[in-house]
């Protein structure tokens, strides 16, 4: 596709419920990035994807926050039994490769999790 | 570690008058800098990035920004703002070492006044 896309674009879940947020990045894009944006506040990133090495997960806030990604192309970030705190808005971004100053992230519309 | 502070998290202009959003950064080792706006419902979008070299760099729609390492800022300004310049900006960190993780700032939300 032309940009990155995510979905779905709202997601409203009970407390305790799981709750999966999908990205597909651009194509022949090798690194895909996750950050979360709580209201009023910036970006803070989750965990990112290079190819077929191991993920940098160093940004997830628990055990119940994992993503995975197949190859270079769809990811889901999965957030298990819910909690308020979890309301935000969840960004994808996709780059030709991780690192370097010449790779530019594009980034998603995002998901808005609401979390009652 | 590197971290990002964005002084004021509200900013008000007139048209026509210089735009001015301050970033301060921390971090141990070069730094890429980046400013980001997100205009109201759409995504981030790239202004403009300091990598290495020329110290003032020129973005989009008239914005431009200088790395001064001495102060560990990356201030942006624009010498007259417009309507349409209403947004969030955040500024963001990165090093050659982190995988190319973005560290951004809280944001800076900017109204224009007619």
């Amino acid at each position: 596709g032309a940009g990155v896309s995510q979905s779905p674009s709202n997601k409203v879940t009970e407390k305790g419920k799981d709750v999966e947020l999908r990205c597909d990045p651009i194509s022949g894009h090798t690194a895909l990035y996750w950050y979360r944006q709580r209201l009023g506040q910036g970006l803070e990133f989750l965990i990112y994807f290079q190819g077929n090495s191991a993920p940098d997960k160093s940004g997830l806030p628990s055990d119940r926050f994992s993503a995975e990604r197949t190859g270079e192309s769809v990811s889901t970030l999965t957030i298990q039994r819910t909690q308020q705190e979890d309301s935000a808005v969840y960004l994808c971004a996709s780059s030709l490769q991780a690192g370097g100053p010449y790779n530019e992230q594009f980034f998603g519309p995002g998901t808005r999790l609401t979390v009652l | 570690a590197q971290s990002v502070t964005q002084l004021g998290s509200h900013v008000s202009v007139s048209e026509g008058a210089l735009v001015l959003l301050r970033c301060n950064y921390s971090s141990s080792v070069p730094p890429y800098l980046f400013w980001y706006v997100q205009y109201p419902n759409q995504g981030l979008q790239l202004l403009l990035k300091y990598t290495t070299g020329a110290t003032l760099v020129k973005g989009i729609n008239g914005f431009e920004a200088e790395f001064k390492k001495s102060e560990t800022s990356f201030h942006l300004t624009k010498p007259s703002a417009h309507m349409s310049d209403a947004a969030e900006y955040f500024c963001a960190v990165s090093t050659y070492n982190q995988g190319g993780k973005l560290i951004f700032g809280q944001g800076t939300e900017l109204s224009v006044k007619p």
